[in-house]
């Protein structure tokens, strides 16, 4: 299957600080990337879906100022959490999708925690 | 109605045991089905893809879509403690995000 990793694994930040998440499709090319967040023992949330080379769409009550994602190769999707606070502590993980296949898949990869403080 | 219900669990079976998840749906245009695993702290596994209606069998896993019911299941033989994890169903109309189930929380006992 389609490997996609995400870095850091984990990160401890002080309230205020901006945090860059990384999504990267290492054996294919996500033309589409999706990045969710997830609180424990709950299901996925979207956030926004990207399109390589475009702005992402965000969901509904998802502020577009403090997640900013830039997809600007086909690889590469970063997600920045701006001045995080405590409620932002979650588990984000994203996905890529390789539209130029049949298959309507999305691969994950392992999540980032992230512990605002 | 949501688009996906899913029965959170937690579901919890002897080793050995068959176990049966399943999922129901509300959108007719669904076509694209995915069952996903996810073990604590880490990422969805995919698991098992379906397009439309019919059976997929991989291993020790079957998916099943029933499209005329909106009902579609998984089902794992000879389930193993390394199978515990919770189990998300997914599905999508086509080029859309997909929309999840909330998940299920399996705990196999040896």
């Amino acid at each position: 299957g389609a490997v996609v990793s995400q870095h850091p694994s984990w990160v401890i930040c002080k309230s205020g600080t901006s945090v860059k998440i990384e999504c990267r499709s290492l054996d294919f090319q996500a033309t589409t990337m999706f990045w969710y967040r997830q609180f424990p023992k709950q299901s996925l949330m979207l956030m926004a879906t990207s399109n390589e080379g475009s702005k992402a769409t965000y969901e509904q009550g998802v502020e577009k100022d403090k997640f900013l994602i830039n997809h600007a190769s086909l690889t590469l999707s970063t997600l920045t959490v701006t001045s995080a606070h405590p409620e932002d502590s979650s588990f984000y993980i994203c996905s890529g999708r390789d539209t130029r296949r049949a298959q309507e898949t999305q691969y994950f990869g392992p999540g980032t925690r992230l512990l605002v403080l | 109605q949501k688009e996906v219900e899913q029965d959170p669990g937690p579901l919890s079976v002897p080793e050995g045991a068959i176990v049966s998840l399943n999922c129901t749906y509300s959108n007719s245009a669904f076509q694209y089905f995915m069952w996903y695993r996810q073990y604590s702290r880490k990422g969805p596994e995919l698991l098992m893809y379906t397009y439309s209606s019919g059976n997929k069998e991989d291993g020790r896993f079957t998916a099943q879509v029933d499209k005329s019911s909106k009902y579609i299941s998984l089902f794992i033989r000879d389930s193993q403690p390394s199978d515990s994890a919770t189990y998300l169903c997914a599905m999508s109309a086509g080029n859309t995000p997909l929309v999840f189930g909330k998940g299920t929380r399996l705990s196999v006992i040896a």
